[in-house]
């Protein structure tokens, strides 16, 4: 039973310019959330995906922006990349109405 | 806003010690989670306490919640050297709601 997938591992990228990050959910869970972690952070809340419409959103710009697909799957994008966007990315799914979550590896955003 | 602190941030101990962390929060909570990461690595998670009073153990850790005192400890039982790692408690309000994350404790256990 395959857990949370997040693809890239690493990725670097120069100011101003646009990413975006994928996230494949553990097997039965329908909802996606995300995370930005800083170097010596915990983890802050970007926003959470369910039924392909964003439910909750934290403190985070328009910059940020995402979308989920109908097999659960979910995308994070980030445009006009800064340098204090730099960070661990991590994905986090669930089943909506139940408790729980099942982090993903993360992904590693460098942006020079 | 739901502010969430643990302490202490860095905490170093001697091999076959016990010790505590605690997890202060600030607003009335439904879910208190404890999670561990070691370091470039995901979240690992620990525990889930869901209730005022409840106590859960693994091992070496056990974890408690008080609701009323907003007060929820991860209790190390004579520590080794392979919990060291940084240790995250996360509080939920509500269902299928975000997470709310401490500032982390850093553990490390020397021989």
């Amino acid at each position: 039973d395959a857990g949370v997938t997040q693809s890239p591992t690493h990725l670097i990228k120069t100011r101003g310019q646009q990413v975006t990050l994928r996230c494949s959910p553990k097997s039965g869970h329908d909802t996606v959330s995300w995370y930005q972690q800083a170097l010596g952070q915990g983890p802050q809340f970007i926003f959470q995906y369910y039924e392909e419409e964003e439910r909750q959103r934290g403190n985070f710009p328009d910059r940020f922006s995402g979308h989920q697909f109908p097999n659960y799957s979910s995308e994070l994008n980030v445009n006009a990349l800064l340098l204090g966007d730099s960070a661990l990315y991590l994905c986090a799914s669930s089943l909506y109405g139940d408790y729980g979550y099942t982090f993903g590896s993360g992904t590693r955003l460098t942006v020079v | 806003e739901l502010k969430v602190e643990q302490n202490p941030l860095f905490l170093s101990m001697q091999e076959g010690k016990n010790y505590t962390i605690y997890c202060n929060y600030s607003t009335t909570s439904d879910r208190l989670y404890w999670y561990r990461q070691d370091p470039g690595k995901s979240l690992e998670s620990l525990f889930v306490l869901l209730s005022n009073g409840a106590v859960k153990q693994e091992g070496r850790l056990m974890a408690s919640l008080d609701t009323k005192a907003r007060l929820s400890t991860l209790h190390i039982t004579a520590a080794v050297h392979d919990l060291s790692a940084t240790y995250f408690c996360a509080v939920e309000m509500g269902t299928a709601s975000k997470l709310t994350f401490g500032t982390g404790t850093r553990l490390q256990v020397t021989l």
